[in-house]
């Protein structure tokens, strides 16, 4: 089955605990892409990878990190978790080509920090 | 900059009722458009997508939406709802791709609730 997975789906840390969300496509897609989603500012783009190797920041990137070594997996890391980074994240994924195509999200990921 | 507006933030509905849920977005050369819906505790998927051609686009679950370049709209419809259609649906768009990202831009989001 097609399908993008994050793991944990459910995560409650303390402040400045490192942790890692895991996000893995098994669609052979070039593209992957972080956001958060949080009420009143709907969903926000933080990091995206157009391939292995190749990230960029998205539209609130501070205090994420991303990697791109394999093409079917973009962990999203947080180095030092701060409480404004509670939210639900997803991970998403898509083909490249000259018109944009369905972009296949994962199931999600709640994250709170305490 | 692009931006999606869905003019409503809840839409409550009896079973079997039609409904719509309203987007606008700024204008531009070209856009090309999408919903997605949201169930509960689960993550976005596509209900339908306009990139060209006919401006009536029928999707999933009996869904469809108008695209209407002179209104910058474009509006989703059901005849007839279920109550399996709760879910909080989103309107985005999408830039031709400048650079490599191809971010979708997203309203804050419709949510709907079907009532029996």
């Amino acid at each position: 089955e097609a399908q993008v997975t994050q793991n944990p789906r459910y995560l409650i840390t303390v402040t400045g605990k490192k942790l890692t969300v895991t996000c893995s496509q098994n669609m052979n897609h070039e593209y992957m892409s972080w956001y958060r989603q949080d009420p009143g500012l709907g969903l926000r783009q933080i990091y995206y990878s157009m391939n292995v190797e190749v990230t960029d920041k998205g539209d609130v990137p501070e205090g994420y990190k991303v990697s791109r070594k394999e093409k079917r997996n973009f962990p999203l890391i947080l180095e030092s978790p701060s409480p404004n980074q509670t939210s639900l994240y997803f991970c998403a994924s898509s083909p490249i080509g000259p018109l944009p195509y369905e972009q296949y999200f994962g199931p999600g990921t709640r994250l709170t920090v305490t | 900059a692009q931006s999606v507006t869905q003019l409503d933030s809840q839409v409550p509905v009896f079973e079997e009722a039609p409904v719509e849920l309203r987007c606008n977005y700024s204008s531009s050369v070209s856009v090309y458009l999408f919903w997605y819906v949201q169930y509960p505790n689960q993550g976005l998927q596509l209900l339908l997508k306009y990139l060209s051609g006919s401006t009536l686009v029928k999707g999933i679950n009996g869904f469809e939406a108008e695209f209407n370049k002179s209104q910058t709209s474009f509006h989703l419809r059901k005849p007839s709802v279920h109550i399996s259609d709760t879910a909080e649906y989103f309107c985005a768009v999408s830039d031709p791709p400048a650079g490599n990202n191809r971010k979708l831009i997203w309203g804050l989001g419709t949510s709907l609730a079907v009532n029996p």
